[in-house]
């Protein structure tokens, strides 16, 4: 039973295309956040929801647009792909009524750009 | 700002030996500190944290971190590295006093040789 479950696992696509991640927490966590990894390994959060609610939105184009359905989704969406978004996308969870809990991560979509 | 710095990107022990991983960190107040390991394809997990009390903080799979005020700093450390410890290891800082944001460090790759 898997804990943060993102899909799909890998995404190939050409430049230009949409394409959605889904990510799922059977936590009953509150909060959940979108990371993108690059091939540095760098990790840089890019988006967080509190009880479906956008609580942080980091310098990320207008392309990519999360949603969050409910408090135990939150789905991304991007636009007109590039060759610079290929990467690691990491969804979290975390219970953060007192901000000292840790996050729980999926295991990643692995997008590349042809 | 809040930031985390880990100075060496690669950290290369014996096993058996002890292991030291070093992060040092920068907050405008209280700091809730973590670390988390990532091993290859899959997403980061959740090692140990720092919140208040005790500045030795005992975590999973035998790992230790202290925490030092005075230095900033939070480093990870194990008293007998195994093989299976090789992996890539994130420091995170969270204010207690932000909208919940977690900075990471930039991950050190740590190899346990036999």
């Amino acid at each position: 039973d898997t804990a943060v479950s993102q899909t799909p696992k890998y995404l190939v696509t050409q430049m230009g295309n949409d394409k959605s991640i889904k990510c799922e927490q059977n936590l009953g966590h509150d909060t959940m956040y979108w990371y993108k990894q690059d091939s540095k390994k760098f990790l840089k959060i890019m988006f967080s929801y509190n009880n479906k609610e956008l609580i942080i939105n980091e310098t990320v184009p207008n392309r990519f647009s999360p949603k969050s359905p409910d408090k135990a989704h939150l789905n991304l969406h991007i636009n007109s792909l590039e060759l610079g978004d290929s990467a690691v996308y990491f969804c979290a969870s975390s219970q953060d009524g007192s901000r000292n809990q840790p996050q729980h991560f999926g295991d990643g979509t692995r997008l590349s750009i042809l | 700002a809040q930031s985390v710095a880990q100075p060496e990107d690669q950290v290369n022990v014996a096993e058996g030996n002890p292991l030291t991983v070093k992060c040092t960190y920068s907050v405008s107040g209280n700091p809730y500190l973590f670390w988390y390991v990532q091993y290859p394809n899959r997403g980061l997990q959740f090692l140990l944290k720092y919140i208040t009390g005790d500045n030795l903080v005992k975590g999973s799979y035998g790992f230790e971190a202290e925490f030092n005020k005075s230095q900033t700093s939070f480093h990870l450390k194990k008293p007998s590295a195994l093989v299976s410890d090789s992996a890539l290891y994130f420091c995170a800082v969270r204010d207690n006093t932000n909208a919940g944001k977690s900075t990471f460090g930039d991950g050190t790759t740590l190899t346990v040789k036999p």
